[in-house]
């Protein structure tokens, strides 16, 4: 039992390319998050999903795009990637309301 | 949207101190998270609270709906609490879309 997964761990990219990161749950969670932190700003939500074939958009979406195939996996996409994308990327999983979330190990993004 | 403030950013402290961590936040809401992130940059719940208090071995989380504010409290500190912890609350009140956090308190536990 894995809980929730990222991968890759770490990533240099070159701005402008492409990259996809893939959040794993096997705790059959209907909610997924995709946060990134960065110093001194505090975790901030990107994307969310509250079940499979849905997404929706948190408070820092630009630049991002996710997709949520199947129940277990949250996708997340950077198309043209920025030196602005350059933070830890987190993954968490949760019941919504009042259940607690569990977060993934993260994932350092590096855009050069 | 709701907005988080904690106090202190930085916190230093001799083993065996009694710890108290601070978090407010502006618009009602369901319930509040504690989270912890160690130095490798993993982040674990701690509590989730919705009222009154709860406590977790020498750890303690109390919360005041009325005045939104909370405390996390740690007993007999040791150099392994060293750690951010982080204050969380729903970004909308509800809770399903997502938490807004806090900038963390940091944490030191000197020998």
């Amino acid at each position: 039992n894995a809980g929730v997964t990222q991968t890759p761990k770490f990533r240099v990219l070159k701005t402008g390319q492409s990259m996809t990161l893939l959040c794993a749950q096997d705790m059959n969670h209907e909610y997924m998050y995709w946060y990134r932190q960065d110093p001194g700003m505090g975790l901030r939500l990107i994307h969310y999903s509250v079940g499979e074939g849905t997404t929706a958009k948190g408070e820092v979406p630009d630049g991002y795009n996710v997709s949520r195939l199947k129940k277990q996996n949250f996708l997340l996409g950077l198309e043209s990637a920025a030196p602005s994308q350059t933070s830890v990327y987190f993954c968490a999983i949760g019941r919504g309301g009042l259940g607690e979330q569990f977060f993934g190990p993260g994932t350092r993004l590096t855009v050069l | 949207k709701n907005e988080v403030e904690q106090s202190p950013q930085n916190l230093t402290a001799q083993e065996g101190e009694f710890i108290t961590i601070n978090c407010s936040y502006s618009v009602g809401i369901s319930a509040l998270h504690w989270l912890q992130q160690h130095p490798g940059g993993g982040i674990v719940s701690l509590f989730m609270l919705s009222s009154g208090k709860k406590k977790h071995g020498r750890l303690i989380a109390t919360i005041n709906i009325q005045e939104k504010h909370s405390s996390l409290h740690i007993t007999a500190s040791h150099p392994r609490d060293s750690a951010v912890y982080i204050c969380a609350v729903p970004l909308s009140g509800g809770g399903a879309d997502g938490l807004t956090f806090g900038k963390g308190t940091h944490l030191i536990i000197q020998p």
